[in-house]
């Protein structure tokens, strides 16, 4: 089956500090890959997505490219800021009207003044 | 646009008690429903799929008769705890395909506490 696999967390970094958050996956197909991020008490929100190979999704100054030599999305940013902090979810999803989401575990960004 | 809510946001309620938590698509209509649970600290782990005027589909290890889903309308879906004892207290999550193009939208989350 499909399958998600996020870097352990958590993650503390400076502000303006370079972020990347590697992400692969295991699937049957072609699936798509998301980035959802969570803030602090609120629920999921798409950060950005990639439906093909080679594409690349970007949002907020987030970045992921979908590769799938390598099947990984890892999630980068140049320069976090402290309003970064927030859960990151990597998930991917099947072809088809039917498809679900899969997530990874998550992980926690902390971003310190 | 795109919004989805879910309510209550918070509910504590005695061993033995049933709640019910109402997801809806505010400004699009979804065939399709999604509920999941978050425990802390961990991922979102999807309950069962939620299907309008169809009997919800449930993943392996999910009591459909302790989690009752129901989709009345293209824009509701509800989950209804049965029974509830500690153990289920959790962060449940709903979510809405978007019938148009597929794309899925998230609720803010129900806390769900069990005394």
């Amino acid at each position: 089956g499909n399958s998600v696999t996020q870097m352990e967390g958590p993650v503390t970094l400076s502000e303006e500090a370079f972020l990347t958050i590697n992400c692969t996956y295991t699937a049957t197909g072609y699936p798509s890959l998301f980035w959802y991020v969570q803030y602090p008490g609120e629920g999921l929100q798409l950060l950005l997505k990639a439906t093909k190979a080679d594409d690349k999704g970007s949002n907020k100054g987030f970045e992921a490219t979908y590769r799938k030599e390598t099947t990984s999305f890892h999630l980068e940013k140049g320069s976090v800021q402290v309003s970064d902090s927030a859960v990151y979810f990597c998930a991917l999803s099947g072809t088809g009207a039917n498809s679900k989401l899969t997530f990874g575990k998550g992980i926690t960004l902390s971003v310190r003044p | 646009g795109a919004v989805v809510s879910q309510h209550p946001s918070w509910v504590i309620c005695k061993s033995g008690t049933s709640v019910k938590i109402e997801c809806r698509s505010l400004d699009f209509q979804a065939t399709t429903m999604f509920w999941y649970r978050q425990f802390p600290k961990q991922s979102l782990m999807l309950m069962a799929t939620s299907n309008e005027g169809s009997k919800a589909t449930y993943e392996q290890g999910v009591e459909k008769d302790k989690f009752l889903i129901n989709h009345a309308s293209l824009t509701l879906s509800t989950l209804t705890v049965t029974s509830a004892h500690p153990e289920d207290s959790s962060f449940y999550i709903c979510s809405a395909r978007r019938d148009w193009n597929n794309e899925q939208f998230f609720g803010p989350g129900t806390r769900l506490t069990v005394l």
